[in-house]
């Protein structure tokens, strides 16, 4: 099975700090997924990963960044928390497609992230 | 701009009943993949059913149909013989074949089955 761990289930930071979400996949999976999730506003993708050292910008990458130093981890930066950073973060992997099936992202189970 | 809607923000179903939760979907693309997934309160997100726009059939996974009308941009998912498991978020999400492997959710519907 798919496994994507997320380091912590919750956290609570203050503003101002710097915060590190990490992400780790365990199928060898290329593409790697930040999302936020917020009441009334489904998941909004923050960042995303095609390959090691590569990254794009989603919908919402205002305040946050990203690194990829090895395939299987992809971590989200805030810089410099704020409280309206305060959110449920989703990371998701996903294979290259296969024969025109797109194929499915696989969540791991969220961190809760509080900035006060 | 693609775009994934739901319009029911909560739905209720008697446990052994079906239970329809509506998708539309706006693209321009001619080829793309729809998504639905199951979020319970525990937070993880969790693949349900998949729908090409080339497939000709239905997508069916066990209990969960999805009801693919092409022309209307409608992919509702079809939940029979409701479970109280079955109490949980649900999202519908698109990904077009040109934007590469990026998915689009919509706002999600809050199932909750009664026994």
């Amino acid at each position: 099975d798919v496994k994507v761990t997320q380091s912590s289930r919750y956290l609570v930071k203050r503003t101002g700090e710097k915060v590190f979400l990490e992400c780790v996949q365990d199928m060898d999976h290329e593409n790697m997924f930040w999302y936020r999730q917020d009441p009334g506003l489904g998941l909004r993708l923050i960042y995303f990963s095609y390959d090691v050292k590569m990254k794009e910008k989603g919908d919402i990458p205002e305040g946050y960044s990203v690194s990829r130093e090895k395939k299987e981890r992809f971590s989200l930066i805030l810089e410099s928390a704020s409280t309206n950073q305060t959110s449920m973060y989703l990371c998701a992997s996903s294979s290259e497609n296969v024969g025109g099936r797109a194929s499915e992202q696989f969540f791991g189970p969220g961190t809760r992230l509080t900035v006060l | 701009a693609q775009k994934i809607t739901q319009t029911q923000p909560g739905m209720f179903v008697q446990e052994k009943e079906a239970v329809t939760l509506d998708c539309t979907y706006d693209t321009s693309d001619q080829s793309y993949g729809l998504f639905w997934y199951k979020q319970p309160s525990s937070g993880e997100m969790i693949f349900l059913i998949y729908q090409g726009s080339y497939d000709e059939q239905n997508a069916t996974e066990g209990r969960y149909s999805l009801n693919f009308q092409k022309a209307r941009k409608s992919a509702n998912l079809v939940i029979s013989a409701s479970q109280l498991g079955d109490s949980a978020m649900y999202f519908c999400a698109m990904r077009e074949n040109s934007m590469a492997d990026k998915l689009i959710f919509g706002t999600g519907t809050r199932l909750q089955v009664f026994p």
